[in-house]
């Protein structure tokens, strides 16, 4: 099953409005959590780096004031995409690392598919 | 700096013909990890391999198997004997230990009935 849970799975928002994308490790803690997005026939580009109790560290050409991240706890992080616009429409990933070691694995989530009108 | 080419945008194949999608990589760290992830419609990222860089054996798993060499910087992609449920994008990714992922700009494989 899922060891990484994404929600919601698709959103529907008027232009303006702010939509919050969850995403939960199941069965681990995770110091560090990822956030992608992923256009169209393109590849996943990674937005920020999120580490527990601390601020995130955005990709170059990422806002961090439209795309606020929050990881409060070792099992959630939160992706806020703030007064979205119909150029944020797209396909956001997050993704958890299991803690410690060389070995450390890397779990993604399903996906939301945003679309913003 | 890392970098991962997939030369191969999309491809076509008939169902029970073999196909090859081909990643090659570029990394200055001697460890480092290799992964394939299958993207189906649905969008969700299915891990189906992970190689580390000392690990230079060839992997077979059912139809899938795997060719890594080192001295060309390639880890290209074989699926026996296709099937249409194969259809999907499939990315090859490289993680340097400690850092983040970088993948590939994928290929789309459609395996026609």
């Amino acid at each position: 099953g899922a060891v990484v849970s994404q929600h919601p799975s698709r959103v529907i928002c008027k232009s303006g409005t702010s939509v919050k994308i969850e995403c939960r490790s199941l069965d681990f803690q995770a110091t560090t959590m990822f956030w992608y997005r992923q256009f169209p026939k393109q590849s996943l580009m990674l937005m920020a780096t999120s580490n527990e109790g601390s601020k995130a560290t955005y990709e170059q050409g990422v806002e961090k004031d439209k795309f606020l991240i929050n990881h409060a706890s070792l099992t959630l992080s939160t992706l806020t995409v703030t007064s979205a616009h119909p150029e944020d429409s797209s396909f956001y990933i997050c993704s958890a690392r299991t803690s410690g070691g060389a070995q450390n694995i890397q779990y993604f989530g399903a996906g939301t598919r945003l679309s913003v009108l | 700096a890392q970098k991962v080419t997939q030369a191969q945008t999309e491809i076509s194949v008939v169902e029970k013909e073999d196909v090859t999608l081909d990643c090659v990589y570029e990394t200055r760290d001697t460890t480092y990890y290799l992964f394939w992830y299958k993207q189906p419609p649905s969008g969700e990222l299915v891990f189906l391999i992970r190689r580390n860089s000392f690990d230079e054996q060839n992997e077979i798993s059912g139809r899938y198997s795997w060719n890594f060499q080192k001295s060309t910087s390639s880890f290209n992609f074989t699926i026996t004997a296709s099937q249409v449920v194969d259809s999907a994008v499939y990315f090859c990714a490289l993680r340097n230990y400690g850092q983040n992922f970088v993948f590939g700009p994928g290929t789309r494989l459609s395996v026609l009935p």
